[in-house]
């Protein structure tokens, strides 16, 4: 049984709109959530990450929000740009040194 | 430069042979693991280990193996008994040193089945 789940497998926005990726999870144990992007035939690279103490982190255009009552954060990318587009896993650990993914979202950014 | 680095890039297995992925980091990580990922799926552990001479089975084990007889080092055996080894494999490694894990990921390397 998934326990990351993405929705909306594919997003497709304008360059210099925001784009919007979603993610759920079910296991409540889980206290470290983190965001990868992953261009073809290459390895992931980390993005992003937030504890479970905290709702909002932010890093330049990156900015992940936790909403921890409803297992569901957000990861937002303001402004997009055109290298933007890419594979977006979520992924969530429950401090046993493991990470659960979920299957992905594609973002194409429009120029 | 510190990073993770896999080889080869691209790798061809024939029917019933075995094949092995290599995966080093020289990171000082305490911890390793082998993703394999499926077109339009996420990604999924094969193994993990996180200290040397010790290794743990993830979700989808069977018909690979591991060994980590130095800490920089976790090769990933896959054998003939995998019948559908062709995908994307993923190393990762991790500081157990930090409050929060966060891992780091190699190129990868693609098997493809002649």
């Amino acid at each position: 049984d998934q326990q990351v789940k993405q929705n909306s497998p594919s997003l497709s926005v304008q360059e210099g709109r925001i784009s919007i990726l979603n993610c759920d999870y079910t296991n409540s144990m889980f206290d470290y959530f983190l965001w990868y992007k992953k261009y073809p035939a290459e390895g992931p690279t980390f993005l992003i990450s937030i504890s479970s103490i905290k709702d909002k982190n932010e890093d330049g255009r990156f900015t992940v929000f936790l909403n921890k009552s409803a297992k569901h954060l957000s990861l937002h990318i303001v402004p997009s740009q055109p290298g933007d587009s890419a594979v977006y896993f979520c992924a969530a650990s429950g401090g046993n040194n493991r990470l659960a993914f979920g299957k992905g979202n594609q973002v194409v950014v429009i120029p | 430069d510190g990073g993770i680095t896999q080889s080869p890039k691209y790798l061809f297995r024939k029917e019933g042979q075995n094949v092995t992925l290599s995966c080093e980091q020289n990171l000082n990580h305490d911890a390793m693991y082998w993703y394999r990922q499926d077109p339009g799926q996420g990604l999924r552990l094969i193994y993990y280990s996180q200290i040397v001479n010790d290794f743990q089975k993830g979700d989808i084990a069977e018909g690979y193996s591991v060994s980590r007889e130095k800490k920089e080092s976790f090769p990933l055996t896959v054998t003939s008994a995998q019948k559908n080894p062709t995908a994307f494999y993923l190393c990762a490694s991790a500081s157990l040193t930090e409050i929060q894990e966060t891992q780091y990921f190699g190129p990868g390397t693609r098997l493809l089945v002649l």
